[in-house]
């Protein structure tokens, strides 16, 4: 079965001050790993696809990283507006379709 | 450039009650998919339809039904609703390609009393 997890739960950070999420991950051969961003009363928007370790992507302040057990997402000088549950998830080669989702991290960036 | 559109944004339910929810996406997607979330349980798969005309069971599809009545829309139908089917509710479609990736919906936040 697979397993995402992610930590930490929750985040809070000062602004400017950069950190990372962690997101732990079990699968029988991955076929892509995803990470989101949930605004409160929104759906889930995408950031980043990863496909195999030692990939990395970046979008303005944002990182995704990727070995063969986890992959990080690194938050250089947040702002504010990066307040969101991150979200992170897996696919299966395969496997049945869609997505397994972690439980999330909270993040809470403050001025 | 609407995505992927989900009706209604809010219902009250009483148990035993019966409903659907819609989903319509405009980005001429082979697959689509129902997930539902509930606090510190994450996005569980309840099911997809890979391609129009066929539609397979996720993680939790017990006590749901669905029909892909076409390419653009996929719909979650509750035959008796029950308490334990409180939660927010997203539809979703899937690009392809080299970079593949899921479109969600705005959500339904479902209560069932």
């Amino acid at each position: 079965e697979d397993q995402v997890t992610q930590s930490p739960e929750a985040l809070r950070l000062q602004e400017g001050e950069s950190s990372s999420l962690n997101c732990s991950y079990t699968v029988s051969g991955l076929r892509g790993l995803f990470w989101y961003r949930q605004d409160p009363g929104k759906g889930p928007e995408f950031l980043f696809t990863l496909y195999s370790a030692g990939e990395e992507k970046e979008k303005e302040r944002l990182k995704a990283t990727l070995t063969k057990k986890e992959s990080f997402l690194h938050i250089t000088a947040p702002k504010p507006e990066d307040s969101a549950t991150y979200l992170c998830a897996v696919q299966a080669r395969g496997g049945a379709d869609g997505l397994t989702f972690g439980k999330g991290t909270h993040l809470i960036i403050q001025p | 450039n609407a995505g992927v559109t989900q009706t209604p944004k809010f219902q009250v339910l009483k148990t035993g009650q019966s409903m659907t929810l819609q989903c319509a996406q405009d980005m001429n997607h082979n697959s689509m998919y129902w997930y539902r979330q509930d606090p510190g349980m994450g996005l569980r798969l309840i099911y997809y339809s890979a391609s129009e005309g066929t539609t397979d069971k996720g993680e939790v599809p017990n006590g749901y039904n669905v029909s892909r009545l076409n390419k653009r829309e996929f719909s979650l139908r509750l035959e008796s609703a029950a308490p334990s089917q409180t939660s927010v509710y997203f539809c979703a479609s899937r690009s392809g390609g080299a970079n593949e990736k899921l479109f969600f919906g705005s959500g339904t936040q479902l209560s069932v009393l």
